[in-house]
């Protein structure tokens, strides 16, 4: 299943919102995951079904979307929030995950 | 609090193998798939294949039969070979969790670059 990411940057300011976009060449039903990655660092899991965080992810994040078209939402843009987001499909055995949107500050 | 720490060379000439190792402290294997991806420079994670802790093993097919993951319960750890490396398996290579009947990865470790050279 090949994922589409959607733009690869946006440049946003900070307290704006933004929404991602992550679109799969065939239907994935929820099984969609969110992941943030830092400079340096693993990736970080978001959101996972599409639309459900783990403990700890702040509430500012929010996923939606189903089948083939997903949304990352993040309302009031924080500093650190100035990185790599990429999705990553489960439907299919073979994990793939999108090219990734950075996000710049404006 | 478990965490996952890889482990091996950081470089590899193209006539060996790459061979990581991942030891998972704070918890056990029991329960989960391991898992291993990797991230060349500048590009997204590719998920390499998992193992659950019984042994059972999944790859990518477009590793063909290059790669191998085994794990050791009585050390808590699981490792990597890949056979015949190319410069375009220069990577961060990433060790994770997935949990069962789950398919995204809750946990992942810092990660360890290699880099194949000629």
């Amino acid at each position: 299943i090949v994922m589409t990411q959607f733009p690869a940057t946006l440049s946003v300011s900070p307290g704006e919102r933004v929404t991602l976009s992550c679109r799969a060449s065939q239907s994935l039903n929820s099984n969609l995951a969110w992941y943030q990655q830092r400079p340096g660092h693993p990736p970080r899991l978001l959101l996972y079904a599409a639309s459900t965080r783990p403990p700890g992810v702040p509430a500012r994040f929010s996923g939606s979307g189903s089948a083939t078209e997903f949304n990352l939402t993040i309302s009031r843009l924080q500093s650190e929030d100035f990185v790599l987001y990429y999705c990553q499909q489960y439907k299919d055995w073979v994990r793939t995950f999108g090219q990734g949107t950075k996000l710049e500050i404006k | 609090q478990v965490q996952l720490q890889e482990s091996g060379p950081g470089a590899v000439k193209a006539s060996e193998t790459l061979s990581l190792t991942c030891s998972v402290s704070g918890g056990s294997l029991s329960g989960y798939y391991w898992a291993w991806l990797r991230q060349p420079p500048g590009k997204a994670p590719e998920w390499i294949g998992r193992i659950f802790y019984s042994g059972t093993t999944d790859y990518n097919p477009s590793f063909k039969s290059r790669v191998s993951i085994s794990v050791d319960t009585s050390k808590n750890e699981l490792s990597l070979k890949l056979t015949s490396p190319t410069a375009a398996d220069t990577a961060r290579y990433f060790c994770a969790r997935q949990g069962l009947s789950l398919g995204y990865f809750d946990l992942w470790g810092q990660g360890i670059l290699a880099t194949v050279s000629s």
